[in-house]
């Protein structure tokens, strides 16, 4: 089977930066997909890992590391706009899995 | 560019009330296309996905049914809904063999 573990809740200060984990367990690894989803919205994506690394998005970044088989959302300069909860998806030869998401509270 | 609809945004239904609900993506062909259920502060739940007209793959047995009539079009049906059918229904889009999916608006769902 597969399965994703991410933290279920982060708290952060407004301009700090903060860093979601996802370990995964799964065959058929393609690759690791990142979305977002403010309260009562439709989930966005943010970012696919394919390889290994890091992708940088503006204030967003995603990082894989396919041996670890794990990855992580980095958000910098927080924003109170930020506060939403955020979902990692493994890729497989199959429809996405998703993590049950980390709800990400900043404050003030 | 690509869009997708779903419709409607909200909606309340008796138990034992038939269901259905509509998916249309447009920009794009030959899209991938899935419909997902997320209880409220909970995950996704992939429902059903399809890769083609009329080819429909059902990751969760259940009182739900989707069909696929055209390339661009994808139903959600139900006979008879059931207190925990209760949800938001979300659609969505990927092309083949990428990592991305695009989700609709969404569908709240109250059976009462």
């Amino acid at each position: 089977g597969q399965s994703l573990e991410q933290p279920s809740e982060v708290t952060a200060v407004e301009g700090a930066i903060v860093q979601i984990n996802c370990t995964y367990q799964t065959s058929g690894f393609y690759g690791l997909s990142w979305y977002q989803q403010h309260d009562g919205g439709a989930p966005t994506f943010l970012s696919y890992n394919a390889l290994d690394g890091l992708e940088e998005t503006g204030r967003f970044s995603s990082f894989l590391s396919r041996s670890d088989s794990y990855g992580y959302l980095l958000l910098q300069e927080l924003q109170m706009k930020d506060s939403a909860s955020y979902f990692c998806a493994v890729r497989r030869n199959t429809p996405l899995v998703f993590g049950k998401g980390t709800r990400l509270s900043v404050i003030a | 560019s690509q869009t997708i609809h779903q419709w409607p945004a909200t909606l309340v239904q008796p138990v034992g009330s038939p269901l259905s609900l509509e998916c249309t993506v447009e920009g794009t062909s030959n899209p991938n296309l899935y419909w997902y259920r997320q209880a409220a502060g909970r995950g996704l739940q992939l429902l059903f996905y399809s890769v083609g007209i009329g080819q429909i793959s059902s990751e969760v047995p259940q009182n739900l049914s989707a069909s696929r009539p055209q390339d661009r079009q994808f139903i959600l049906s139900s006979k008879k809904l059931l207190l925990s059918d209760s949800g938001f229904y979300l659609c969505a889009w990927s092309g083949v063999g990428v990592g991305e999916q695009f989700f609709g608006p969404g569908t709240r769902l109250t059976v009462l």
